[in-house]
């Protein structure tokens, strides 16, 4: 079964707008971390929010906010206010149990084009 | 933030030689490091665990014989394409984790094997 799941392969918004990107996740720990990535077509991998598992409020970055439910297993990430500069690929990761010391697993993406 | 460096950003070679792929925590140590492969239009896939002191550990299906990996010091992990192949052309990437809400990425080394 696949660890992290997104279901959008491509979005696209009007400049100004708001965004959903959805994820959804698989494990059986307690304890995990979601991460949020950009990647424009540089290839850079941009870090945008985290959310623990343990966390009881939604994570907020600047215009980036986490949607965070946790018994659905879902970890939306809300861009709000979309700027051009925001077309690229998101990914949704996810860390398994405590510790840095482990590594992410990768959903397939999301390409997000912001319209002007 | 945290940076993470990676070099050199681009390479082509061919084939039949080795290639090395530098990482570079700048202002952490990371005991451990992370090395992804990405081919075009796909997602990242982990290759490896570089552990500073320890031999790395491999995922299914990476030769490891293929994919030396080295980690010489708290803040340097090395990875090196050994008779790199055109299979062997991609976007390798590694990253480090400062603390348990962050992981950090490098740029990105492109290789090409002509």
């Amino acid at each position: 079964a696949q660890k992290i799941t997104q279901t959008q392969p491509g979005m696209f918004v009007q400049e100004k707008e708001a965004v959903t990107l959805d994820c959804t996740y698989d494990t059986s720990d307690q304890s995990y971390g979601l991460f949020w990535y950009k990647q424009p077509s540089s290839g850079e991998m941009i870090f945008l929010i985290y959310q623990g598992s343990y966390d009881e409020q939604n994570a907020t970055e600047g215009r980036y906010s986490l949607n965070f439910q946790k018994a659905r297993k879902s970890a939306n990430l809300v861009i709000s206010a979309s700027q051009l500069g925001d077309s690229a690929m998101y990914f949704c990761a996810m860390r398994e149990g405590l510790g840095s010391a482990r590594q992410l697993t990768f959903g397939s993406g999301t390409q997000l084009t912001v319209l002007p | 933030g945290a940076v993470v460096s990676q070099h050199p950003s681009w390479v082509i070679c061919k084939s039949g030689t080795s290639v090395k792929i530098e990482c570079r925590s700048l202002d952490f140590q990371a005991t451990t490091m992370f090395w992804y492969r990405q081919f075009p239009k796909q997602s990242l896939m982990l290759m490896a665990t570089s552990n500073e002191g320890s031999k790395a550990t491999y995922e299914q299906g990476v030769e490891k014989d293929k994919f030396l990996i080295n980690h010489a010091s708290l803040t340097l992990s090395t990875l090196t394409v050994t008779s790199a192949h055109p299979e062997d052309s991609s976007f390798y990437i590694c990253s480090a984790p400062p603390r348990l809400s962050e992981q950090f990425f490098g740029p990105g080394t492109r290789l090409t094997v002509l």
